[in-house]
C-alpha cells in the first residue's frame, strides 16, 4: 500500500538555526497536511496546502513557518529560527479528495528536538 | 468550535478481555468522525471513519465504533485485545474548511495490554 514518507526521522537542531522537515505524499494525493505533536499533548493541526497554495493556517503557523512543494514528489516545512517550544514530532499527511470524504494519511513523522 | 475529549488517558485491559475507549465530540453539524492508532514510533494509523448511515462502523484490526448522536459520542470497542493491540488511540473529528480540511484531534488514550 502506498505510504506517506518523511525525512529525516529524527532531527536535533540548536535554537535559532533553519530547518526544513521533508515528506514525500502519496503520489495521486492532492491535499497535503503538517500537523505537530509536542511530547504529551495531542496532534495539532498546523497548516493545510492544495492548488500550490496554503488553503488553512493555524495560529501557531507563524511568520516562522513556511510550506512549500518545490516539485512534483516534496512537500516540505521550513522553520526559520527555531525556538524550544518547537521541539515536537512533526507529521506530515496527504489525501486524495478534499477530506473528510477522504481520509488523510500520515507519515511516521519526524521528531525536531530544539537544544 | 469543535473539540474532542477522549476521558480516559490510559487504560490497561488484559489480553483477550473486551476493551472500549470513550470519545465525546463537540461540532454543530454532522459530524466526520475518526479513529486513530499510534503505535510506538510510528505515524498515525486510520483505523475506521463515520460520516453518515449505518451507525456502527467496523474498521481494521477487529476494531468497530459506535457513533450516538444524542450522546454526541463515537467509542471504540474491540471484542478480544490482543497484546498488539498496545499503543495509543486518537479520536478526531473533521472539518472542511476552504479548499481542504483539517482534523481536531483528541488528547489521546494509552492503551496497555497485560498478558
Amino acid at each position: 500500500e502506498p505510504e506517506v514518507t518523511q525525512t529525516p526521522s529524527h532531527q536535533v537542531t540548536q535554537m535559532g538555526q533553519e530547518v526544513i522537515l521533508r515528506c514525500v505524499p502519496i503520489s495521486n494525493h492532492l491535499y497535503f497536511y503538517w500537523y505537530r505533536q509536542i511530547l504529551g499533548q495531542k496532534v495539532e493541526f498546523l497548516v493545510s496546502f492544495y492548488n500550490n497554495e496554503i488553503s488553512e493556517k493555524s495560529e501557531i503557523f507563524d511568520d516562522q513557518f513556511s510550506v512549500e512543494r518545490p516539485d512534483g514528489s516534496n512537500f516540505t516545512l521550513k522553520i526559520r529560527s527555531t525556538k524550544l517550544e518547537d521541539s515536537a514530532m512533526y507529521f506530515c499527511a496527504s489525501s486524495e479528495a478534499r477530506a473528510p470524504n477522504s481520509p488523510l494519511h500520515f507519515g511516521n513523522g519526524t521528531r525536531l528536538t530544539v537544544t | 468550535a469543535q473539540s474532542v475529549t477522549q476521558p480516559d488517558i490510559h487504560i490497561t485491559v488484559s489480553e483477550g478481555a473486551s476493551l472500549e475507549l470513550r470519545c465525546n465530540y463537540s461540532y454543530g453539524a454532522t459530524p466526520y468522525l475518526f479513529w486513530y492508532v499510534q503505535s510506538p514510533g510510528q505515524g498515525l494509523q486510520l483505523l475506521l471513519k463515520y460520516f453518515s448511515g449505518d451507525t456502527l462502523v467496523q474498521g481494521i484490526k477487529g476494531f468497530e465504533a459506535e457513533f450516538k448522536r444524542s450522546q454526541s459520542s463515537f467509542n471504540l470497542r474491540k471484542p478480544s485485545v490482543h497484546w498488539s493491540d498496545a499503543a495509543e488511540y486518537f479520536c478526531a473529528v473533521g472539518q472542511l474548511t476552504g479548499t481542504a480540511s483539517k482534523l481536531t484531534f483528541g488528547t489521546g488514550t494509552r492503551l496497555q495490554v497485560t498478558l
